[in-house]
């Protein structure tokens, strides 16, 4: 079975500092994409940013990126820049390719961006 | 429509009420998921609508629990004999139906079980 692991519950940046979260995982599979979700206070989960496994080249969204570690199963998601709209509850996510599209989640990093 | 709703935003109920959460997915979204997340969690997988049938229930937590998409758009979740355990926020997601693996949520139906 496939887990998710966030070992930040809580981190704390002031605005337009860089903030890295951490996402381990652990698959037996080889075809997957990875996903991190931002939960802001309304509720609705936003998607930030996703990779592909098969894709060697980390994704990046704007002052969004990840580095992409797959043999050593992480998935950290470097905010750059940070606003203070970005305060927002993050998940990582796991997908097995070809599935039915059932996410697998972490438990979340609550990240608070001070003024 | 514009984005994925759902109603009622906030459902209080006793515990043996029964209690239905509607979900209107996005216009021409093939695919429908129910989450379950409590607090301080991630979201739990519940079930996931292809079409108008369900194409895993393998979720829901027992048969207090059922899920329709009678006309393979608007899905409700029904729970009967509601229990404090149940109490959580309910996120309904669809998706286009090609394994991008992205879903757009709803805002979800927080449901506190007294």
């Amino acid at each position: 079975a496939q887990t998710v692991t966030q070992s930040q519950p809580e981190m704390s940046v002031q605005e337009a500092e860089t903030v890295t979260l951490s996402c381990t995982y652990d698959t037996s599979e080889s075809n997957y994409y990875l996903f991190w979700y931002k939960q802001p206070p309304s509720r609705q989960m936003i998607l930030v940013i996703r990779q592909e496994a098969y894709k060697q080249q980390n994704a990046t969204e704007n002052r969004f990126s990840v580095n992409f570690q797959k043999a050593a199963k992480s998935f950290s998601l470097k905010i750059s820049d940070s606003q203070l709209g970005d305060t927002a509850m993050y998940f990582c996510a796991f997908m097995k390719q070809d599935s039915n599209y059932q996410l697998i989640w972490g438990a979340g990093t609550k990240l608070i961006i001070k003024p | 429509g514009a984005g994925v709703s759902q109603t009622p935003s906030n459902k209080v109920t006793e515990k043996g009420k029964y209690v239905e959460l509607r979900c209107d997915p996005i216009s021409g979204h093939t695919a429908l998921y129910w989450y379950r997340q409590s607090l301080g969690q991630g979201p739990e997988f519940l079930i996931y609508f292809q079409g108008t049938g369900a194409a895993d229930d393998s979720g829901l937590p027992n048969d207090r629990f059922f899920a329709v998409r009678p006309e393979g758009s608007v899905s409700t979740l029904k729970i009967q004999r509601t229990e404090r355990g149940d109490s959580a926020v309910y996120l309904c997601a669809s998706s286009l139906g090609r394994n991008t693996g992205e879903l757009f949520f709803g805002e979800g139906s927080r449901l506190t079980v007294l």
